[in-house]
């Protein structure tokens, strides 16, 4: 079964300050992906990243990168330089090749404060 | 730009009613989701389709139907509401070719049943 586990409800930071948000998952799955999503406080789901389970490399976008820990099935959202509009609600989300349906998977977030 | 929408935003409904949710996608996508997402949690998967005339259970379907009859619409149907069925639903949209591709989500449908 697969499980996605976002273990930290809350998190802040000072403007410009790195911020990582942490994420774990259970799948028995090789092939796989784990998006990281943003939900706006109107509600709006935004798409920020996303790292496939073949590639070690960390991937990057923009402000955002992950840190991928294949081995212990754990995986962390960077934001550097946070702003006060990186405010949110942060959802890593897993996707298993094996089902071939394209199904999200959810943790229940991370509610990110940054303060200027 | 990809575009989802859906109709209504807010709806309050009885218990025991019917209530259609609808969704309206403009990216050509094959596969199209409902989710719903109660507060303080994640989204959860109700149905799915890869096309028209195709519906799929997801890992909730209790007390749900849906209805793919284009490319472009995909409904969620609430034969009798409950008020455990208080929640915001979203819809998405995916290529369907690539089944690993990012979703693409709508604004949401906050749903109250009385």
């Amino acid at each position: 079964a697969q499980r996605v586990t976002q273990v930290q409800p809350t998190g802040s930071s000072q403007w410009g300050e790195e911020v990582t948000l942490d994420c774990s998952y259970e799948t028995s799955e090789y092939f796989y992906r784990i998006f990281w999503y943003r939900q706006l406080f109107s509600g709006e789901m935004v798409f920020l990243i996303y790292q496939p389970s073949f590639d070690t490399q960390n991937q990057r976008s923009g402000r955002y990168s992950v840190v991928f820990q294949k081995s212990f099935k754990s995986i962390s959202l960077v934001i550097s330089a946070s702003q006060p509009e990186d405010s949110g609600t942060y959802f890593c989300a897993l996707s298993e090749l094996i089902t071939n349906t394209g199904k999200l998977t959810f943790g229940d977030g991370t509610v990110l404060t940054v303060k200027p | 730009e990809a575009a989802v929408t859906q109709s209504p935003r807010n709806k309050v409904a009885v218990t025991g009613g019917k209530v259609t949710l609808s969704c309206n996608q403009t990216n050509n996508h094959n596969n199209m989701y409902w989710y719903r997402q109660d507060t303080g949690h994640g989204l959860r998967l109700i149905h799915y389709s890869y096309g028209a005339g195709s519906t799929e259970k997801g890992d909730i379907p209790d007390g749900y139907k849906a209805s793919r009859p284009s490319q472009e619409n995909f409904s969620l149907i609430l034969e009798l509401a409950t008020p455990s069925q208080t929640s915001v639903y979203f819809c998405a949209s995916g290529p369907g070719l690539d089944n690993y591709a990012e979703q693409f989500f709508g604004p949401g449908t906050r749903l109250t049943v009385l």
